[in-house]
């Protein structure tokens, strides 16, 4: 069966960078694009982005473009999300969640990791 | 990319049927028939309940249903349970692997 396992809870200070990875299992994992979603508390879904894991091509929200990176590694089936310079108002938790291939038919997610930003 | 427009809440009593709109342009909405739906329970990772406008996932009821029109997408949820009280986001293609969600809508179940 299809999984996403996330890496646990993380409290950054303002400035600092986080890494939250997705660690993928029971699929072909070069063959289905991967989203990351972020939610504040109390707040909507927000799209970060996609990476396309076979060739490692990415496209991020304009208004992350700057501070978000999204990574693979195949050997290990594992999706990682760098977000930089960090903010208070970057406390969410983050997801990722698979792209069954009908562009955005995201049946398959991640836990979800909470990122605390505070001084 | 703007967020898609929905509604904050929606409500019905049980059994009835409860419409959720989401509005964007043609960029978006109006321009792919690339919709989907997601219902979300507190404290829980969303859960797929509609895709590509109008089809569902295994497993999900009959009772969710969707359609598009012009540059709005609408999800119904007919027979309203308990369960069905949730928070509801569409999600819409916006071309060039982008993507965009709604500002989502409760859904109380009087």
């Amino acid at each position: 069966q299809v999984q996403l396992v996330q890496s646990g809870a993380e409290v950054k200070r303002p400035g600092a960078s986080v890494k939250v990875s997705c660690k993928t299992s029971g699929y072909t994992f070069v063959s289905h694009h991967m989203h990351w979603v972020r939610q504040a508390p109390g707040q909507r879904l927000e799209w970060m982005g996609i990476i396309n894991p076979s060739d490692d091509t990415t496209t991020i929200a304009q208004r992350l473009r700057d501070r978000v990176t999204m990574t693979r590694d195949t050997s290990a089936n594992t999706f990682y999300m760098e977000l930089s310079s960090l903010r208070p108002d970057d406390t969410a938790v983050y997801y990722c969640t698979r792209d069954g291939g009908v562009y955005g038919d995201c049946e398959y997610w991640g836990q979800g990791t909470l990122v605390t930003v505070s001084s | 990319q703007s967020a898609l427009t929905q509604p904050p809440s929606a409500s019905g009593s049980p059994g009835q049927s409860v419409t959720i709109s989401c509005t964007g342009t043609s960029s978006d909405i109006g321009g792919f028939n690339y919709v989907s739906w997601y219902q979300q329970h507190p404290g829980k990772a969303p859960k797929l309940v509609i895709y590509e406008v109008t089809q569902r996932p295994s497993g999900v009821p009959d009772r969710f249903s969707g359609s598009k029109s012009g540059y709005t997408a609408s999800l119904t949820v007919s027979g309203l349970r308990a369960d069905d009280e949730a928070d509801y986001y569409c999600l819409s293609f916006a071309g060039r692997n982008i993507y965009v969600f709604g500002t989502g809508t409760r859904v109380t179940v009087l």
